[in-house]
């Protein structure tokens, strides 16, 4: 199994919603990662977890919500977000965290649109 | 301030040429470059990465140069093929961070479209 699965494909909801974004791997990455994507732009880095710690908070706000409940799962937890939080959320795995950043391996990502 | 910098947004070859997608970056720190593709509506994919003390790293098809005096490092395909047609970004990475994790600066990317 050499891949990210992330689900929802497709998310639509309304700005007082509480929903759920998952993310899993079975490759045996100890490092997993949060990315938001807006169209024409890059990938823009939002949390990283280390071994199920998060190690990395690139100041996103409260209503981004991550938790790494063992080494192949993650989820991204939100609540009362913005239209602006639209965008493609990827999620992405790597070896041992200090192993290098080739070898990412991003998931096809969930398409949120806040309504 | 962009770090890493792909000053062409697209570009269209035909089938069966040379594509060179371009990349310059800032920080002389940056000690390892990667090249990603990404198709629409899909996340990105690893295709090809260069350490700073090489000047050329080969996989296939696929071609990455590395000029640090210049600060500019390039992808080559060859021979490109309609199915290469995608946005391809140039990231770097500068060391570790305090999370034992490297970051990647990326660029903004580079459309190319590849013509049958």
């Amino acid at each position: 199994d050499t891949e990210v699965i992330q689900t929802p494909k497709h998310l639509v909801m309304g700005m007082t919603n509480k929903k759920s974004l998952k993310c899993e791997q079975h490759m045996g990455h100890r490092a997993m990662y949060w990315y938001k994507q807006k169209a024409k732009k890059p990938p823009e880095l939002m949390f990283v977890y280390s071994y199920e710690k998060l190690s990395i908070n690139e100041s996103v706000p409260s209503r981004f919500s991550p938790e790494c409940p063992n080494s192949s799962l993650l989820n991204l937890h939100l609540h009362a977000l913005q239209p602006e939080d639209s965008a493609l959320y990827l999620c992405a795995s790597s070896q041992e965290p200090g192993q290098g950043t080739y070898g990412y391996t991003f998931g096809s990502g969930t398409r949120l649109t806040v309504v | 301030d962009q770090q890493v910098k792909q000053n062409s947004p697209s570009l269209s070859v035909q089938e069966g040429r040379i594509s060179i997608l371009n990349c310059d970056y800032t920080n002389s720190m940056f000690d390892y470059f990667l090249w990603y593709k990404k198709y629409p509506a899909e996340g990105p994919t690893f295709l090809i990465s260069i350490s700073s003390i090489k000047d050329k790293n080969e996989d296939g098809r696929f071609t990455v140069f590395l000029n640090k005096s210049a600060k500019h490092l390039s992808l080559h395909i060859v021979p490109s093929q309609p199915g290469d047609s995608a946005v391809y970004f140039c990231a770097a990475s500068a060391g570790w961070d305090a999370g034992n994790n490297r970051k990647l600066i990326w660029g903004l990317g580079t459309s190319l479209a590849v013509n049958p």
